[in-house]
């Protein structure tokens, strides 16, 4: 089965520097890299995805990365603010199978202002 | 985006007690829904697949006889947490999909005492 794997655990930025994470994945049939925000005690948050014929995608500050050969992807956050400090996860599945996302195990990001 | 509601939020309950939880799709049909579970500062683990109008799909370790899932309809499925036991006080979140992507419920907050 999938296994995803998310770098760093705990992330610190100063207000305004960039924060990326990364993770991997290992099963090759995955074509769905969703990324997710939570906030304590609240349910997980669509930030961004990407399919896997596509690189790159940008929305605003956010953007996701794919290496499909090297089955990599990666979120960059730009001019970081406070309010984006939270839970991110990252997640892997194979669409044909509906979506049974797998979850990297998290990473707390810190935004110092 | 799509609104995925849950209900309770919160429980309390004792030991040997069942507790039904509701995962509900308002304004969409979803054929599956997913039903997961988050212990504090850890990831969303994928505990089973609800199928409508058939049997769930559980993931290995997830004792089914325990976790009761019933998807009765396409906006509703139930997971039915059976003689519950304080090691089963968790965070348990539904996700249903649409147009590809994953949306969260709410969570509901497990407690057993």
């Amino acid at each position: 089965g999938e296994n995803v794997e998310q770098h760093p655990s705990t992330l610190s930025v100063q207000e305004g520097d960039s924060a990326v994470i990364k993770c991997t994945y290992s099963d090759s049939a995955s074509n769905y890299f969703p990324w997710y925000k939570q906030e304590l005690g609240k349910r997980p948050q669509l930030i961004i995805d990407i399919r896997s014929n596509v690189g790159e995608k940008k929305d605003q500050r956010i953007a996701v990365t794919l290496n499909k050969t090297a089955k990599h992807f990666s979120l960059h956050i730009t001019e970081t603010q406070p309010e984006d400090s939270a839970v991110y996860f990252c997640a892997a599945c194979e669409v044909e199978y509906g979506n049974k996302l797998v979850f990297g195990a998290g990473t707390i990001l810190r935004v110092k202002s | 985006g799509a609104v995925v509601s849950q209900h309770p939020s919160r429980v309390i309950c004792k030991s040997g007690t069942s507790v039904k939880i509701e995962c509900r799709s308002l304004d969409f049909q979803a054929t599956t829904m997913f039903w997961y579970r988050q212990f504090p500062k850890q990831s969303l683990m994928l505990m089973a697949t609800s199928n409508e109008g058939s049997k769930a799909t559980y993931e290995q370790g997830v004792e089914k006889d325990k976790f009761l899932i019933n998807h009765a309809s396409l906006t509703l499925s139930t997971l039915t947490v059976t003689s519950a036991h304080p090691e089963d006080s968790s965070f348990y979140i539904c996700s249903a999909i649409l147009a590809g992507g994953a949306y969260f419920g709410p969570g509901t907050r497990l407690t057993v005492l």
